[in-house]
């Protein structure tokens, strides 16, 4: 099993819709949790950490549920600058490594 | 701030040859610098972790003889790899981490492709 685990997508979503992703981490002993965005042949940035009480930044929410191993993505009110891959990062304890998960495309259509 | 400079942006090479990959933090020391490699629509896999002055730590199933990495100063980190093959074509990103927290700054990768 895969230590980050994406949907890979493609999500093709109309503009202005809401769209939410998951992923899924197996090492119980993640502490740190990031979403990433990746556009096409350029390097990740990051987009926001993800913390165990949630954390919203804009239009962008991000959730933590560590009972059920997994860390949620919302994109309210979606732009077409909103197309990307998102990369789910996961940092387990003891250990300055990111893990990442394969990705989930999004195509916001116009 | 938090720059990450990578040189060059891209590269063809034939078989064969080695190829010198440069990773820069512009306006901080980098007191680690993380080499990831990415083939197409697959994820960033950690290849090696350095430490300035130190030798390079490697991931599982990644040759130190074939990537080479030194990291001779704060500010630069350097990948070789030695004779390339066409597998070995892939986008190569590093990153850079800092005295404060554990945030990673990447550079904008290198492209590379092995005829």
């Amino acid at each position: 099993r895969k230590e980050v685990e994406q949907d890979p997508g493609p999500f093709n979503v109309p503009e202005g819709a809401t769209v939410a992703f998951n992923c899924t981490y197996s090492n119980s002993a993640s502490q740190s949790f990031f979403w990433y965005r990746q556009d096409c042949r350029k390097e990740p940035k990051l987009l926001m950490s993800v913390y165990s009480s949630g954390n919203e930044d804009g239009r962008f929410t991000a959730q933590l549920n560590r009972a059920s191993q997994y860390i949620s993505l919302l994109i309210r009110d979606s732009k077409l600058s909103d197309s990307a891959t998102y990369l789910c990062v996961v940092i387990s304890f003891g250990n300055e490594k990111l893990t990442f998960g394969t990705g989930t495309r999004l195509t916001i259509i116009p | 701030g938090a720059v990450v400079s990578q040189h060059p942006s891209w590269v063809i090479c034939k078989s064969g040859t080695s190829v010198k990959i440069e990773c820069r933090s512009l306006d901080f020391q980098a007191t680690t610098m993380f080499w990831y490699r990415q083939f197409p629509k697959q994820s960033l896999m950690l290849m090696a972790t350095s430490n300035e002055g130190s030798k390079a730590t490697y991931e599982q199933g990644v040759e130190k003889d074939k990537f080479l990495i030194n990291h001779a100063s704060l500010t630069l980190s350097t990948l070789t790899v030695t004779s390339a093959h066409p597998e070995d074509s892939s986008f190569y990103i590093c990153s850079a981490q800092g005295h404060r927290g554990n945030e990673q700054f990447f550079g904008p990768g290198t492209r590379l492709t092995v005829l």
